[in-house]
């Protein structure tokens, strides 16, 4: 069971990366790395998500070093509006997989 | 696609009533996940459902929840009865498969008095 562990909150200025550092130690070969973004009242929405080595969207990258026993979101240049929970997910493939999410991080950005 | 639907988005309801969440999944996703957030306990998962079976239950916090899926496109959350301590946002999701990204609809809020 791949338990995660995330800081529960950071805070930011507008306009500077921010990197969020989730812990799973326990991953196992077949789980991949996601994240997600939660705003108040609403749904968790996906970020994004990696297996290995470096992954970049339009909205993030996320690096996973080889030993995958971490993983850090990274936002370039935060705005106002990227004040939310970031969650860390490993998930596993199979039936008998179980799901863990982190415990969130609490980011806020100000001016 | 209109995403993941859920219904109601909000109820209210007594003590000891039976409480049913209704969701829909995106069409042609295998896989369902039921979650309850609170501010004590953060974002649980509850159950989850590939192939409209259910895989691990394990976070059902006891016999007063159950979940079915009767087919692809539906799928509710049962309390009976309920009890304040239910009192959350509950969120389903859907995904093309387990590993895959996850869906997440507006959530249903519930309060118990």
């Amino acid at each position: 069971l791949a338990k995660t562990t995330q800081p529960i909150s950071m805070d930011s200025y507008e306009g500077q990366e921010v990197n969020i550092t989730c812990s799973h130690n326990n991953i196992a070969t077949n789980d991949y790395i996601t994240w997600y973004q939660q705003f108040p009242s609403q749904g968790p929405r996906f970020i994004i998500q990696g297996y290995k080595t470096k992954v970049t969207n339009e909205v993030a990258s996320l690096f996973i070093p080889a030993d995958r026993k971490s993983s850090t979101l990274s936002l370039p240049r935060v705005s106002l509006s990227d004040t939310a929970v970031y969650y860390c997910l490993v998930s596993s493939t199979g039936t008998a997989s179980k799901l863990t999410f982190g415990t969130g991080t609490r980011l806020q950005v100000t001016l | 696609d209109a995403g993941v639907i859920q219904s109601p988005r909000h109820e209210v309801t007594e003590m000891g009533q039976e409480v049913t969440l209704r969701c829909k999944p995106i069409s042609g996703h295998n896989s369902l996940f039921w979650y309850r957030q609170t501010m004590m306990r953060g974002l649980e998962l509850l159950i989850y459902f590939n192939n409209n079976v259910p895989i691990d239950d394990s976070g059902m916090p006891e016999d007063r929840f159950s979940a079915k899926m009767p087919n692809a496109s539906f799928s509710t959350l049962k309390i009976q009865p309920s009890e304040p301590r239910d009192s959350a946002v509950y969120f389903c999701a859907s995904s093309s498969r387990i590993q895959e990204t996850q869906y997440f609809g507006p959530g249903t809020r519930l309060l118990v008095l």
